[in-house]
């Protein structure tokens, strides 16, 4: 079944310690990205990732890092958490091509609380 | 940049009854046009899409026509189910970039 996997689905954490999220699927899609999700402000981009060992960031990349050493994983890493990172994290991937032909295939997301 | 504005929810539906969820957009270019769906406690769904001007897009019952005259891609279904209670996002993606922009989502309830 294609799918994208995200784990954990829930976290709740402290303030500065440090957390990855893991990504990864099983469509060998070249594209993958992260959204983060808040109330009143829908999804944002945070980093995305067009093939392996290229990433670069969305719209609101601080206090995250990404990594894309291979093409089916792409983990969301947070340094040193801070509580306005509390929020529903989507993993999402997709095949190239002009976007509006292209179908993108979302994680089940993590709810992650920092404390 | 571009951006999606959606109506604010929650809409609130007695079963049966006409839905429509206003959606707007500002975009340089000839986005394509999305609505994705989200079931409670779940990921994203997308729900149906439009790639050009006058299209239609449609799944499920829900209908949306990619107006570029209004900037406009409103949600549409003639009969809603209790099951369709879900928030639902308008977005666009711009050229071959992979990016959605996403509206803030429309939370729907209805009620038997």
């Amino acid at each position: 079944e294609a799918q994208v996997t995200q784990n954990p689905r829930y976290l709740i954490t402290v303030t500065g310690k440090k957390l990855t999220v893991t990504c990864s699927q099983n469509m060998n899609h070249e594209y993958m990205s992260w959204y983060r999700q808040d109330p009143g402000l829908g999804l944002r981009q945070i980093y995305y990732s067009m093939n392996v060992e290229v990433t670069d960031k969305g719209d609101v990349p601080e206090g995250y890092k990404v990594s894309r050493k291979e093409k089916r994983n792409f983990p969301l890493i947070l340094e040193s958490p801070s509580p306005n990172q509390t929020s529903l994290y989507f993993c999402a991937s997709s095949s190239p091509g002009v976007g509006g032909g292209r179908k993108q295939f979302f994680g089940p997301g993590t709810r992650l609380t920092v404390l | 940049g571009d951006s999606v504005t959606q109506m604010e929810g929650p809409v609130t539906l007695s079963e049966e009854a006409f839905l429509t969820i206003n959606c707007t957009y500002t975009a340089t270019g000839y986005p394509s046009l999305f609505w994705y769906v989200q079931y409670p406690g779940e990921g994203l769904q997308l729900l149906l899409k439009a790639t050009k001007a006058d299209d239609k897009g449609s799944n499920k019952g829900f209908e949306a026509t990619y107006r570029k005259e209004t900037t406009s891609f409103h949600l549409e279904k003639g009969s809603v189910q209790v099951s369709d209670s879900a928030v639902y996002f308008c977005a666009l993606i711009q050229g071959s970039f992979q990016k959605l922009v996403f509206g803030t989502g429309t939370r729907l309830l209805v009620s038997p």
